[in-house]
């Protein structure tokens, strides 16, 4: 998994809770990505990195914050969860000189009960 | 923006034959175009991956195809194997500020012995 670990790997969350999702990469690549995936949708980008403390919001980045304070971790917050969020959610990095070529970790799957 | 469709959603194939998967992409701009494999329960590990400035590229038994004129690109798996099912999905980087790819909804091969 490209070297990027996910966690938690499971969660189940109560709808109005909030959650933090964390990516962990230990190669000190720039950039860095948060998807989500559910079925009849595939993979949908929710924010990314470009640096520490440079991030941007992707497709569907409403109800999500992201952080990034050092290199290595790449944080997802959900401030106060929905049943929508019921998702898997992938980390990616990119390596090289192309941020287009991604490599993905092992996803986190969060259930909002 | 850059819209992805890929066909078909499903293939089921004898273990030896060929399988083709075909994508379509809307903005011409777009210039890479990556192919996943997503075993269930993993993330999507990057299989293989076109330029728009090469016609086809191949890896052992894999293979990409990319017509521009036309807007479409294809994986060819030759020889299937029953390891080679999984859902595979393919993707476009759109030629605009951010580094998001589109991916497509995915292809479920099935390959039996």
């Amino acid at each position: 998994d490209a070297g990027i670990t996910q966690s938690p790997r499971h969660k189940v969350t109560e709808t109005g809770t909030p959650v933090t999702l964390r990516c962990h990469q230990t190669e000190n690549h720039r950039y860095m990505y948060w998807y989500r995936q559910d079925p009849g949708h595939g993979l949908r980008l929710i924010h990314y990195s470009y640096g520490v403390k440079d991030t941007d919001k992707g497709e569907v980045s409403d109800g999500y914050s992201v952080s990034r304070s050092k290199t290595e971790d790449f944080l997802l917050t959900l401030e106060s969860a929905t049943s929508s969020q019921t998702s898997v959610y992938f980390c990616a990095i990119s390596p090289g000189q192309n941020p287009y070529e991604q490599y993905f970790g092992p996803g986190t799957r969060l259930t909002v009960t | 923006g850059e819209n992805v469709e890929q066909h078909p959603s499903t293939l089921s194939v004898q273990e030896g034959d060929s399988a083709v998967i075909k994508c379509t992409y809307s903005d011409s701009a777009s210039n890479y175009f990556p192919w996943y494999k997503q075993e269930l329960g993993k993330g999507p590990q990057l299989i293989i991956d076109i330029r728009s400035n090469v016609g086809e590229k191949k890896d052992q038994r894999i293979a990409v195809t990319l017509n521009k004129t036309a807007k479409h690109f294809s994986l060819h798996i030759t020889e299937t194997q029953p390891e080679d099912s999984a859902v595979y999905f393919c993707a476009a980087s759109p030629n605009q500020a951010g580094t998001a790819l589109i991916f497509g909804k995915g292809t479920t091969l099935s390959v039996s012995s």
